[in-house]
């Protein structure tokens, strides 16, 4: 069946880059997205990538996909404190199916 | 312009008591979701609504029903709440071009 798959936590030094990694197993999907959760709010999107891109950058953030691999990673350089928070990985299987990750907990330590 | 509002913030119930969760958003969405969240799980489906006057089962629906009162309102119904339904509940609607999903703040719920 469908599946995402990411790490728990990740630590950081501020200022250090973070790299957030997922894997899924559905080849079919079409978009690909990173959301973000802060404590006790609803997840917010933080960037997509279309499944036919391999690249996508917006600012501090950079998507990086591997079709081949079905591995979908994110960095944020020049990581801040603000960017303490719960990462979710989801793709977009046949348009209103959403696979989400559990999730990947980043600690930026000042 | 709120985005997706969900209501209640918080809820404590008894098991075996029933309750209603609303969820409306002014982004002119077609569709809508009730997921729920659970530790180190994810979000996980319960019913969706791709547009006005039709729901689906999602991942998890059993001991839940949904009503999509316009193309606004998305409500999420437990007739009989068990502990096990004790969790923090996300009403989302989406974007039909690229299926981002705008979600709310969120309920949590406990079931005693």
């Amino acid at each position: 069946g469908e599946d995402v798959e990411q790490s728990l936590f990740l630590s950081v030094r501020e200022g250090d880059s973070s790299v957030i990694n997922c894997t899924y197993t559905d080849s079919s999907s079409t978009y690909l997205y990173w959301y973000k959760q802060e404590p006790g709010a609803g997840l917010q999107l933080l960037t997509y990538i279309f499944s036919n891109m391999d690249m996508k950058q917006d600012q501090r953030l950079t998507v990086l996909l591997n079709k081949k691999d079905k591995h979908l990673s994110l960095r944020i350089a020049d990581t801040q404190t603000g960017d303490s928070a719960i990462y979710f990985c989801a793709e977009s299987i046949g348009g209103f199916k959403t696979i989400f990750g559990a999730g990947t907990r980043l600690f930026v330590k000042a | 312009n709120a985005g997706v509002t969900q209501t209640p913030k918080f809820q404590v119930l008894k098991t075996g008591q029933s309750m209603t969760l609303q969820c409306a958003q002014d982004m002119n969405h077609n569709s809508m979701y009730w997921y729920r969240q659970d530790p180190g799980m994810g979000l996980r489906l319960i019913y969706y609504s791709a547009s006005e006057g039709t729901t689906d089962k999602g991942e998890v629906p059993n001991g839940y029903n949904v009503s999509r009162l316009n193309k606004r309102e998305f409500s999420l119904r437990l007739e009989s709440a068990a502990p096990s339904q004790t969790s923090v509940y996300f009403c989302a609607s989406s974007d039909s071009a690229t299926y981002e999903q705008y979600f709310g703040p969120g309920t949590r719920l406990t079931v005693t």
